[in-house]
């Protein structure tokens, strides 16, 4: 059983198009995030949700939006992606947030031509 | 300002002998300290974790790590690596007062040679 599932694994598409990730976790989490690796494997945290609700929101585009149907998920939507969305993006979970151990998805690497 | 520094972007070792990766943090509050390994495609594993206690910290496959207050490090280890070992390592650190927000390292890149 996979604990952290993300949708799809591999997105090429054009600049100036809109895409959306998906992310689910069965692991009865409350606590979901979305993190970026660049191409030099550097991990930075996007956002963070809390039993539906915006924890953290880091500098990051307006384009990206993230949504938090319920708790075991949280998509990410990009608007009008650049050539500098190309990344890896990787969704995990944690319970109760703060220090607790994140789990994370296998990502989703983004290509943007 | 908070930071987390791995010193070693490549390590290569030959199978069987020992692997040391360092970890330095900066940071104001107490600090809760994770290693994670990323193979080639694949997402973040943990390996170990520190959060209190004794400060030698046991983890999965064999990887043990260190926290040494006094130098503000958290090095990771293991006797005798495995072919399997080849991947990236992740330090990552969080602390009381930053709610969630892990602070990753650049990472170390691990090459095993037979």
């Amino acid at each position: 059983d996979t604990a952290v599932s993300q949708t799809p694994k591999y997105l090429v598409t054009q600049m100036g198009n809109d895409k959306s990730i998906k992310c689910e976790q069965n692991l009865g989490h409350d606590t979901m995030y979305w993190y970026k690796q660049d191409s030099k494997k550097f991990l930075k945290i996007m956002f963070s949700y809390n039993n539906k609700e915006l924890i953290i929101n880091e500098t990051v585009p307006n384009r990206f939006s993230p949504k938090s149907p319920d708790k075991a998920h949280l998509n990410l939507h990009i608007n009008s992606l650049e050539l500098g969305d190309s990344a890896v993006y990787f969704c995990a979970s944690s319970q109760e947030g703060g220090l607790r151990t994140q789990y994370f998805g296998p990502g989703t690497r983004l290509l943007v031509l | 300002a908070q930071s987390v520094t791995q010193p070693d972007i490549h390590i290569t070792v030959s199978e069987g002998a020992s692997l040391e990766l360092r970890c330095n943090y900066s940071y104001g509050a107490t600090p809760y300290l994770f290693w994670y390994v990323q193979s080639p495609g694949q997402g973040l594993q943990l390996l170990l974790k520190y959060f209190s206690g004794d400060t030698l910290v046991q983890g999965i496959k064999g990887f043990e790590a260190e926290f040494k207050r006094s130098q503000s490090s958290f090095n990771l280890r293991k006797p005798s690596v495995h072919w399997s070992d080849a991947a990236e390592y992740f330090c990552a650190v969080g602390s009381t007062d930053s709610w969630g927000k892990f602070q990753f390292g650049a990472g170390t890149q691990v090459v095993v040679t037979p």
